[in-house]
């Protein structure tokens, strides 16, 4: 069936340092999604790729949509105390409403 | 306010109960979600509605059960068939707009079994 591989799984920074995330699927998608998890909490969307080689920003952070539409990055420049939490990548393969998730990359921002 | 609500917050059960947890939206999403995540894991489906009275089996259903007979609500049943029952549980709905599917989250419930 259809993976989202996510790497790295896990990655402290000091604050300030930039921050990347990325996900890999086994089969073309048609859209991908972002969320972030904080600790203790629950997933919240960020946004939302939908065309071939698709750029988003949103303040310090980046997203991209690879030109096959089977990987995704997310980027954080100047990273702060309050990126701290677990991305995740989410993809769809056309069929109707279900997500596949990634299994998230959990960020810790030192001081 | 708009939102979901997932009640309790925290739930603790002997083995071999089932224990059924409750999802509530008033968002007016037609699709429900429910997923699983285990510590420092990603969340995994294990049944979801599109429309009331029509649910699908997700990735990891054994064990499971659910209804969908409200637009509003969509309880989960975790049955004594579940063998590693304890687990953070979160539902989520959507709209059907293909233009934005972007899934809302509840609380989560915490599950314990013993």
């Amino acid at each position: 069936g259809q993976q989202v591989m996510q790497i790295p799984q896990y990655q402290h920074v000091q604050e300030g340092e930039d921050f990347t995330t990325y996900c890999n699927s086994s089969t073309t998608l048609s859209n991908i999604q972002w969320y972030k998890q904080r600790p203790g909490g629950h997933p919240v969307f960020l946004i939302q790729l939908v065309k071939s080689g698709e750029v988003k920003k949103q303040k310090r952070l980046t997203f991209q949509f690879g030109e096959a539409k089977k990987n995704s990055s997310l980027h954080i420049t100047a990273t702060q105390t309050t990126d701290v939490g677990t991305y995740f990548c989410a993809g769809r393969d056309g069929g109707y409403n279900k997500l596949i998730f990634g299994a998230g990359t959990r960020l810790a921002v030192h001081p | 306010d708009g939102g979901i609500t997932q009640s309790p917050k925290y739930l603790f059960r002997k083995e071999g109960q089932n224990v059924t947890l409750s999802c509530e939206q008033n968002l007016n999403h037609d699709a429900m979600y429910w997923y699983r995540q285990d510590p420092g894991q990603g969340l995994r489906l294990i049944y979801y509605s599109q429309i009331v009275n029509d649910f699908q089996k997700g990735d990891i259903a054994e064990g499971y059960s659910v209804s969908r007979e409200k637009k509003e609500s969509f309880p989960l049943t975790v049955t004594s068939a579940q063998k590693n029952p304890t687990a953070f549980y979160l539902c989520a709905s959507s709209t059907r707009d293909r233009r934005t599917y972007e899934q809302y989250f509840g609380p989560g419930t915490r599950l314990t079994v013993t």
